[in-house]
């Protein structure tokens, strides 16, 4: 089975601190997101990349970036975090082709930012 | 850019019973996927069902089908024999078809409660 793991379940931070959100996926998937999950918003793309190195902006990417320096590793980073970044967060990876087209997704993290 | 509407917020259903929950979308391509995706309590999404554009029939799992309108642009998912564990949020979602295109869209989501 496909797995997709993100490295905290929950996390509380304070304004200003810079917030690392790690993603790891254990199948080579080409493409790796980050949405952001909010109530009545449903899910939102924040990055996503197509390959290591290589990345491209969603449909909310301020006050975020990534980092993809290996395959199966992928990170959101809050280079300053604010309290409107309080959400639920989602990383999923994905390899498509005509037989491929589910994405899978990992658990989410919970960030409570103070 | 492509948008997928879920009008229905929040739904309920009797357990034993049949539900069916919208989803619209907006595109102006022709070749693209469709899925509906499932979210219980514990968070992790999951892959419902699927569907090609290019496919006139509807996708079918199980106790899980979909109702594609591809004119309409409509795509609904209908859950027969509604069992507690279905209790969940449920995403629509779109992709274009072909290389070059990553982006999985969703909808907002409706939440579905199963009634005892």
């Amino acid at each position: 089975d496909v797995k997709v793991t993100q490295s905290s379940r929950y996390l509380v931070k304070r304004t200003g601190e810079k917030v690392f959100l790690e993603c790891v996926q254990d199948m080579d998937h080409e493409n790796m997101f980050w949405y952001r999950q909010d109530p009545g918003l449903g899910l939102r793309l924040i990055y996503f990349s197509y390959d290591v190195k290589m990345k491209e902006k969603g449909d909310i990417p301020e006050g975020y970036s990534v980092s993809r320096e290996k395959k199966e590793r992928f990170s959101l980073i809050l280079e300053s975090a604010s309290t409107n970044q309080t959400s639920m967060y989602l990383c999923a990876s994905s390899f498509w082709d005509s037989m491929n087209t589910e994405a899978f997704f990992g658990q989410g993290t919970r960030l409570t930012v103070v | 850019a492509q948008t997928v509407t879920q009008s229905q917020p929040e739904m309920s259903v009797q357990e034993a019973e049949t539900v069916t929950l919208s989803c619209t979308y907006d595109t102006s391509e022709s070749d693209y996927y469709l899925f509906w995706y499932k979210q219980p309590p514990s968070r992790q999404m999951i892959l419902v069902i699927r569907q090609e554009a290019y496919k006139q029939q509807n996708a079918t799992e199980n106790r899980f089908s979909v109702n594609f309108q591809k004119a309409a642009k409509s795509f609904s998912l209908k859950i027969s024999d509604s069992q507690l564990g279905d209790a969940a949020m449920y995403f629509c979602a779109y992709r274009i078809a072909g290389a070059g295109s990553y982006q999985l869209t969703f909808g907002k989501g409706t939440k579905l409660s199963v009634i005892p």
